[in-house]
């Protein structure tokens, strides 16, 4: 896990809130994924960005955003429109997100955080 | 679009026994395909990959894995295993980039590994 941090390591939602979960990496990493992971579905792409001030969704981006401000950080924030968000939340990071070799470089992830609604 | 396979949700296997763990992708083009394992509550770890050259591949902590491209093909081995191999294994997947691969990675649903004395 060593080079990403994600906070916090438990979270737990009311119904109707917006939380965020933090993902930082100080690899100096182009690109940055969020993962969500559920029992027995292996894991799904949400969000990722290949470079700062840029992201583009994933397969599962309906109630989440995220922003790129700075190259070390990704936050995501579950919504409330995000309507089953129990699950295992993990942060990635890849050492080159744009050119024809950059589909090589493997990613990195965090410990994850695992975001419970009450 | 881009799939694995990842046929067994759990294997098996004694202590000091190879393992094998199977995998089998569909991708257009040349696939970039890699293996990570999980322990329980944290993130991924990545044990090795193959983007080209050998078909054998060897990574982290005695493993090793062979690209079979007329199979569609990435099995996970190692010639002993140990308990502490114990955890959850993940193959993914990508295009290359020129041919639309983007940088999205498609994991498969995981094997669970379970090694006993």
């Amino acid at each position: 896990d060593g080079g990403i941090t994600q906070s916090p390591k438990y979270l737990f939602r009311k119904e109707g809130q917006n939380v965020t979960l933090s993902c930082e990496q100080n690899l100096n990493h182009d690109a940055m994924y969020w993962y969500r992971q559920d029992p027995g579905q292996g894991l799904r792409l949400i969000y990722y960005s290949q470079i700062v001030n840029d992201f583009q969704k994933g397969d599962i981006a309906e109630g989440y955003s995220v922003s790129r401000e700075k190259k070390e950080s990704f936050p995501l924030t579950v919504t409330s429109a995000q309507k089953n968000p129990t699950a295992f939340y993990l942060c990635a990071s890849s050492i080159d997100g744009t050119g024809s070799l950059a589909g090589g470089n493997e990613q990195f992830f965090g410990p994850g955080t695992r975001l419970t609604v009450l | 679009a881009q799939s694995v396979a990842q046929p067994e949700d759990q294997v098996n296997v004694a202590e000091g026994n190879p393992l094998t763990v199977k995998c089998t992708y569909s991708v257009s083009g040349n696939p970039y395909l890699f293996w990570y394992v999980q322990y329980p509550n944290r993130g991924l770890q990545f044990l090795l990959k193959y983007i080209t050259g050998d078909n054998l591949v060897k990574g982290s902590y005695g493993f090793e894995a062979e690209f079979n491209k007329s199979q569609t093909s990435f099995h996970l081995k190692k010639p002993s295993a140990l308990v502490s191999d114990s955890a959850l294994y993940f193959c993914a997947v990508r295009a290359p980039i020129l041919t639309g691969g983007g940088n999205k990675l498609t994991f498969g649903t995981g094997t669970q590994l379970k090694v006993e004395l």
